[in-house]
């Protein structure tokens, strides 16, 4: 079965600089959750969306946006790095609406290294 | 706010002994409830779920999970543990409603003697 496809896997950066994590969801899947999880930490819930709209948002730093396309498809886009932004970077997608919204189904996730 | 609370960081077992990881939840309603397991380096599988009526789930790789409302608690278990299933497991909520994020414990690592 098709499952959550992020890209790139692994990604090395400068602090200050800027990068971009990509979300493919599984088909017919309409909801993306972000998802950032620091060494040895839980996930920590970044941003969802709903059919293209941001349906709810927790403790992403303004410095990081995302959003989400007319193919479902989400990017997550983070701007001047801090050290301190290195986690691992988890994409979840779930069929909301009348769908199954609880039931998320994660990424591989995105290694973001800030050096 | 809703948490979760696993309250073993680490826990050895040997395979084949039977296995049971705890889970308390803190939160006014009874909210959905979910066990992920992540292996290293890897994404999160989801195990099991809890969303209403039997309070005794089944999940995958022969794992099952039972909900206690008086104890707001959502342990997992399994009968005879696998060398393969050494992971991290986390315990995880979500409030209900039209509020679908998960809310993650710590996690509880599981290591398994031969």
């Amino acid at each position: 079965a098709a499952g959550v496809i992020q890209s790139p896997r692994h990604l090395i950066k400068e602090k200050r600089e800027t990068a971009t994590l990509k979300c493919y969801p599984i088909p017919r899947h309409d909801t993306v959750y972000w998802y950032q999880q620091g060494p040895g930490q839980d996930p920590q819930f970044l941003i969802s969306f709903y059919e293209k709209m941001q349906s709810d948002k927790g403790s992403i730093p303004d410095r990081f946006s995302a959003q989400q396309f007319s193919d479902y498809h989400s990017e997550l886009n983070m701007s001047s790095l801090e050290l301190g932004d290195s986690a691992l970077y988890f994409c979840a997608s779930s069929l909301g609406g009348e769908g199954r919204p609880y039931e998320q189904y994660f990424g591989p996730g995105t290694r973001l290294t800030v050096t | 706010a809703q948490s979760v609370t696993q309250p073993d960081i680490h826990i050895t077992v040997s395979e084949g002994a039977s296995l049971e990881l705890r889970c308390n939840y803190s939160y006014g309603a009874t909210p959905y409830l979910f066990w992920y397991v992540q292996s290293p380096g890897q994404g999160l599988q989801l195990l099991l779920k809890y969303f209403s009526g039997d309070t005794l789930v089944q999940g995958i790789k022969g794992f099952e999970a039972e909900f206690k409302r008086s104890q707001s608690s959502f342990n997992l278990r399994k009968p005879s543990v696998h060398w393969s299933d050494a992971a991290e497991y986390f315990c995880a909520v979500a409030r209900g409603g039209s509020n679908y994020k998960l809310t993650f414990g710590k996690g509880t690592l599981l290591t398994v003697n031969p």
